[in-house]
């Protein structure tokens, strides 16, 4: 089975405070994602990255930075996390370059920025 | 840019009833359309995904029809349980195309299955 792992479920952080979220993945997969989930708003992408060390900016990338060193690693960054970042983030990854293939999602990490 | 669009957008059912969830996108190149299970406070896990080439998909007690050319997809659950109770979501990729693997999602519906 597929495995995408977040490093927290939970993370209280305050305003100002540089965040890293990791995201890791077991199946060799090339495409990396990172979504944040709003009431209302639903799944919104903010970055993804199809192989490593690169990366591409997804609907709302500001506030965000993102890194890919290793085919199985992808962190999302919030460079100075303020309080509208709070919010559920999700991590998905997929096989290859080809559109025919599901995302697998990790379980969430959700933030709340105080 | 795909707007995918689910209706209703929430709901509730007493057990045993058949169901159709709706989605809606704009854009009708597309190669396939998926449909998500959210538990609460989790993450998404795939359902079923259709090829473009396809008209349904059925997975146990889950249908999914497309229709390309109306630019719809229904989700279609038999003799619902309360274990069906989740936000359901439908997503598609960008038209043909495009490699790069992202998703265009619906906000989903939140079905709640009553014993």
């Amino acid at each position: 089975d597929v495995k995408v792992t977040q490093s927290s479920r939970y993370l209280v952080k305050r305003t100002g405070e540089k965040v890293f979220l990791e995201c890791v993945q077991d199946m060799d997969h090339e495409n990396m994602f990172w979504y944040r989930q709003d009431p209302g708003l639903g799944l919104r992408l903010i970055y993804f990255s199809y192989d490593v060390k690169m990366k591409e900016k997804g609907d709302i990338p500001e506030g965000y930075s993102v890194s890919r060193e290793k085919k199985e690693r992808f962190s999302l960054i919030l460079e100075s996390a303020s309080t509208n970042q709070t919010s559920m983030y999700l991590c998905a990854s997929s096989p290859g370059l080809l559109v025919r293939e599901t995302q697998y999602f990790g379980p969430g990490t959700r933030l709340l920025v105080l | 840019k795909q707007e995918v669009t689910q209706i209703p957008a929430a709901l509730s059912v007493p057990e045993g009833e058949n169901l159709v969830l709706n989605c809606s996108f704009t854009d009708s190149a597309i190669y396939n359309l998926q449909w998500f299970r959210q538990d609460p406070g989790k993450g998404l896990t795939s359902l079923l995904l259709i090829q473009s080439s396809q008209r349904e998909q059925t997975s146990g007690r889950l249908n999914a029809s497309l229709d390309k050319s109306s630019g719809r997809s229904t989700l279609y659950i038999a003799a619902s349980q309360p274990g069906d109770s989740a936000t359901y979501l439908c997503a598609v990729p960008p038209r043909r195309g495009s490699t790069l693997g992202r998703l265009y999602f619906g906000r989903g519906t939140q079905l709640t299955v009553w014993p």
